[in-house]
């Protein structure tokens, strides 16, 4: 597809359990952006990547959570030992360069911790 | 620190209706500012955009939004609403000091259009 592509689309896990949720960015695009919506929270920033490295990590809420992007294109967003407070809809978005782009957002993966 | 508030945060209209939806940021310095859509089940969709030049942003379907800069604002228009407008609307920020295009959301407003 010529969209952003994350997988799961929706993910049921136990406290306490480790999660991986991936994303694809629109070929080409070398920006690569996390966020996380929550009810509570709204649409935050998590993490951003220009090509592999992550410049700004300053939106991870906590150690347990890592991001690593390969290849300058799929990237993937652990959560470890998860608390129900992660529970949300993590969104990733992508871009051709940094700055002054508009990002383009996929479907999200959905995260319950019960 | 950036930030963006809108105020509006659940709009119902009729049909055919004007719409005007608030959004407010903080940042004194070289801003970029977007609306995106969020329609029901689908991923956020970029409306419009405002980097620089005109202040006055039209964007698709019909929706526009005006930059002022005395009031910080970049408030949502569209002359005359539709039952598929119903969605929640996201106004954004990004930019300042190596502008690296992370996006600061206001808390977003739910507009539902009775038809």
């Amino acid at each position: 597809g010529a969209g952003v592509s994350q997988s799961p689309s929706n993910k049921v896990t136990e406290k306490g359990k480790d999660v991986e949720l991936r994303c694809d960015p629109i070929s080409g695009h070398t920006a690569l952006y996390w966020y996380r919506q929550s009810l509570g929270q709204g649409l935050e920033f998590l993490i951003y990547f220009q090509g592999n490295s992550a410049p700004d990590k300053s939106g991870l809420p906590s150690d347990r959570f890592s991001a690593e992007r390969t290849g300058g294109s799929v990237s993937t967003l652990t959560i470890q030992r998860t608390q129900q407070e992660d529970s949300a809809v993590y969104l990733c978005a992508s871009s051709f360069h940094v700055g002054n782009q508009p990002q383009h957002f996929g479907d999200g993966t959905r995260l319950s911790i019960l | 620190a950036q930030s963006v508030s809108q105020h509006n945060h659940h709009v119902i209209l009729s049909e055919a209706a004007s719409l005007e939806l608030g959004c407010n940021y903080s940042y004194g310095g070289t801003v970029n500012l977007f609306w995106y859509v969020q329609y029901p089940g689908q991923h956020l969709q970029l409306l419009l955009k405002y980097f620089s030049g005109d202040p006055l942003v039209k964007g698709i379907k019909g929706f526009e939004a005006e930059f002022i800069k005395s009031k910080f604002s970049f408030n949502l228009r569209k002359p005359s609403v539709q039952w598929s407008d119903t969605a929640e609307y996201f106004c954004a920020s990004s930019g300042g000091s190596g502008n690296t295009g992370k996006l600061i959301f206001g808390q977003g407003t739910t507009l539902q259009v009775k038809p």
